[in-house]
């Protein structure tokens, strides 16, 4: 399968305990997105990486949050302190470059449920 | 603040008749427009895509039109089959990000 990957696939954490959430992308794209959906809405953008260079990060929900793509291929999104309002699914996109940033191939998603 | 939406929750249709799903946006500075179906446990996927200087753009059994003077989208599938049955968002980019709206769930009926 050359599509996009997340993993894990589930995460059940408790408050307070940090997670980690990896996306491989496409390998020839060099544009990668992660987004926030919660139940019955669409994605909600995060941020985004240009390789390994983060581009938009001011819609990251807090500085609980961060991101890295630190060889401008696979991904990490982390969150620290969760909360249960965290609790979603996390899904990454990537693209082939600027020009086609609107045709964006998403992941299966990592669902973050904080108990 | 600007927003995408979507008139209509839910949407049934009869197997093999066309169905419509309608977005408005409020962005007027937005350079495209997409479609994505997102399919239950699965991400979405992109469907078709139109630039904001055109007003229609065909695909495989889908047509999305742009209406700028009302800022309304609208994707028509042609003779819905059962694997259209998911959840429709529109999305509109005016630059890096992308800013979808709620959904609406297409339910294709036997």
């Amino acid at each position: 399968d050359t599509g996009v990957s997340q993993n894990p696939r589930h995460k059940i954490t408790k408050r307070g305990q940090n997670v980690t959430f990896r996306c491989d992308p496409i390998s020839e794209h060099n544009r990668l997105y992660w987004y926030r959906q919660t139940l019955g809405q669409g994605p909600e953008f995060l941020t985004y990486f240009q390789n390994e260079a983060q581009l938009e990060k001011s819609r990251l929900l807090s500085d609980r949050f961060s991101a890295e793509r630190p060889k401008g291929s696979f991904s990490t999104l982390e969150i620290q302190r969760t909360e249960q309002g965290d609790s979603a699914m996390y899904l990454c996109a990537s693209s082939l470059d600027q020009a086609r940033a609107y045709e964006q191939y998403f992941g299966p998603g990592t669902r973050l449920t904080v108990t | 603040g600007e927003s995408v939406g979507l008139h209509l929750p839910t949407l049934s249709v009869q197997e093999g008749d066309n169905s419509i799903i309608n977005c408005a946006y409020s962005n007027s500075a937005s350079d495209y427009f997409i479609w994505y179906k997102q399919e239950s446990g699965k991400g979405p996927q992109f469907i078709i895509d139109i630039r904001s200087n055109m007003d229609k753009r065909q695909g495989q059994r889908v047509t999305v039109l742009l209406n700028k003077t009302v800022k309304h989208l609208s994707l028509q599938i042609a003779a819905t089959q059962p694997g259209d049955s998911a959840v429709y968002f529109c999305a509109e980019t005016s630059g890096n990000d992308m800013r979808f709206g709620a959904g609406t769930r297409l339910t294709v009926k036997p």
